[in-house]
């Protein structure tokens, strides 16, 4: 399988504790975003690479909230002291780098805190 | 005022009916925009590019105004595999290439 994949598909963790997601993007793909959804809500945009470059991070994301995509292929989104209000799907999705490209998504993982 | 809006629905059509969603869009330097599906509990899914000239891909029509800055999808002969929700895609490229999503049209086809 050459799709996007997203390591753990499902994490439940305690509020305080600390949690990594990895994700395993085509591996054409240069461009790597992670974003956040939540029930009956579209996709919210968290962070974008270009390669290892972590080009843009939204305004919306707390500093407990970090990513690494330290070789330029996969990429790891970690949550510090987690909170019942982070509970979500992660979904990380790749591109290549034209101007236009289509955006392929992982499986997703979900994410509650308890 | 969100970027990208959407009407949540959800829209409820019987088994061949046709059936059409609109999205809105704020930021007029918008390059490129999508209609995505998702199933429950799954991940987005491409379902079509909107070209400016508006595009066709068996029972699905896309279309793209940029002076009113809307995008719309029409489905035809709805069927009930059809059944989803269908969100809206536009690229900002401030920069850098951020897609920007809306809530997503949910739709259900009823027998």
């Amino acid at each position: 399988d050459t799709g996007v994949s997203q390591d753990p598909r499902h994490k439940i963790t305690k509020r305080g504790q600390n949690v990594t997601f990895r994700c395993d993007p085509i591996s054409e793909h240069n461009r790597l975003y992670w974003y956040r959804q939540t029930l009956g809500q579209g996709p919210e945009f968290l962070t974008y690479f270009q390669n290892e470059a972590q080009l843009e991070k939204s305004r919306l994301l707390s500093d407990r909230f970090s990513a690494e995509r330290p070789k330029g292929s996969f990429s790891t989104l970690e949550i510090q002291r987690t909170e019942q209000g982070d509970s979500a799907m992660y979904l990380c999705a790749s591109s290549s780098s034209g101007p236009y490209e289509k955006l392929f998504f992982g499986s997703g993982t979900q994410l509650s805190v308890l | 005022r969100k970027e990208v809006e959407q009407d949540p629905g959800p829209f409820n059509v019987p088994e061949g009916a046709t059936v059409a969603f609109n999205c809105t869009y704020s930021n007029s330097a918008s390059q490129s925009f999508f209609w995505y599906r998702q199933d429950c509990r799954k991940e987005p899914k491409l379902l079509m590019s909107v070209y400016s000239s508006g595009n066709e891909d068996g029972r699905f029509t896309a279309q793209l105004n940029r002076a009113s800055q809307y995008i719309s999808l029409l489905i035809r002969d709805s069927k009930l595999s059809d059944s989803a929700t269908y969100l809206c895609v536009v690229i900002t490229t401030s920069g850098t290439y951020k897609y920007i999503f809306g809530t997503g049209t949910r739709l259900k086809v009823l027998a």
